[in-house]
C-alpha cells in the first residue's frame, strides 16, 4: 500500500523557522517526483513546490509566495522529503500535504499524507 | 493562470450532479479532480481529464472541452458531500480552482 506520513509540524513565531518531513513507503520513493500543497483554515489547497527525482535531475521548484523562503530537499535513502520553512509570516499557517506526483501531460498527484499542521503565532 | 470553480453545488441523493471548472484553453491541460470531505486529506478521483483511479466508483466521470472542465456524480450518493478541487499545471506551477462545495439533500 502506497502510504506517505507527515510530521514536524508545530507552533512557531513570525519570522521563525520550520521543517516538515514526509516518509513514503510502499513504492519506489526514489524513482518518483514528489510535491508539497497547504491548505489554510477554512480555505482551498495551494501548491507550494515539487522536488524531481534524481534520474530526473534532483532540482526543485516553487510557487510564487514561498520562493526564496522554502526549501524542498529529498533522502531517498531514508525515502524521505523534507520541507524547509523560513521567515513564516502568519499567512504561512496551514495544513502541509506531501504528495507523489505521477507523470504525465498534466502531472497529477495521486496519494496524499494526513497533512502536518503549520502554526504561525506570536 | 486563474481556474474558477461554483463556490457550490446542491444535489438531491441520486440525481446527476455537475461541478465545472473554467480557464484559458483548459481543454489543452489535461486536469485533473481532487475530492476533500470535512477533516480529511484530498483523493484524486479523476485525473487527465477523463480518467478514473482505481478504487473511484464508476458514477464519478470527467469531460474537458474548450475553456471548461467538469466533473460529473451520476447517482450521486450522501457519501459524495465533500468539496472538489480541480487542478491543471502552468508553466511548471499547478494551480488549483478555488473548490466547490457539493451538498447532497
Amino acid at each position: 500500500e502506497v502510504q506517505l506520513v507527515e510530521s514536524g509540524g508545530g507552533l512557531v513565531e513570525p519570522g521563525g523557522s520550520l521543517t516538515v518531513s514526509c516518509v513514503g513507503s510502499g513504492f519506489a520513493f526514489s524513482n518518483d517526483w514528489m510535491d508539497w500543497v497547504r491548505q489554510a483554515p477554512g480555505k482551498g489547497l495551494e501548491w507550494v513546490g515539487r522536488i524531481k527525482s534524481k534520474s530526473g535531475g534532483g532540482t526543485a521548484q516553487y510557487a510564487a509566495p514561498v520562493k526564496g523562503r522554502f526549501s524542498i530537499s529529498r533522502d531517498d535513502s531514508k525515502n524521505t522529503l523534507y520541507l524547509q520553512l523560513n521567515s513564516l509570516t502568519t499567512d504561512d499557517t496551514g495544513v502541509y500535504y506531501c504528495t507523489r506526483d505521477r507523470p504525465g501531460y498534466n502531472p497529477y498527484f495521486d496519494c496524499w499524507g494526513q497533512g502536518a499542521l503549520v502554526t504561525v503565532s506570536s | 493562470y486563474d481556474l474558477t470553480q461554483p463556490p457550490s453545488v446542491s444535489v438531491s441523493p441520486g440525481q446527476t450532479a455537475s461541478i465545472t471548472c473554467s480557464g484559458d484553453e483548459l481543454g489543452k491541460k489535461y486536469p485533473s479532480w481532487y475530492q476533500q470531505k470535512s477533516g480529511q486529506s484530498p483523493v484524486l478521483v479523476i485525473h487527465e481529464s477523463d480518467k478514473r483511479p482505481s478504487g473511484i466508483p464508476e458514477r464519478f466521470s470527467g469531460s474537458n472541452s474548450g475553456n471548461t472542465a467538469t466533473l460529473t456524480i451520476s447517482g450521486t450518493l450522501p457519501m459524495d458531500e465533500a468539496d472538489y478541487y480541480c487542478q491543471a499545471w502552468d508553466i511548471n506551477t499547478a494551480v488549483f480552482g478555488g473548490g466547490t462545495k457539493l451538498t447532497v439533500l
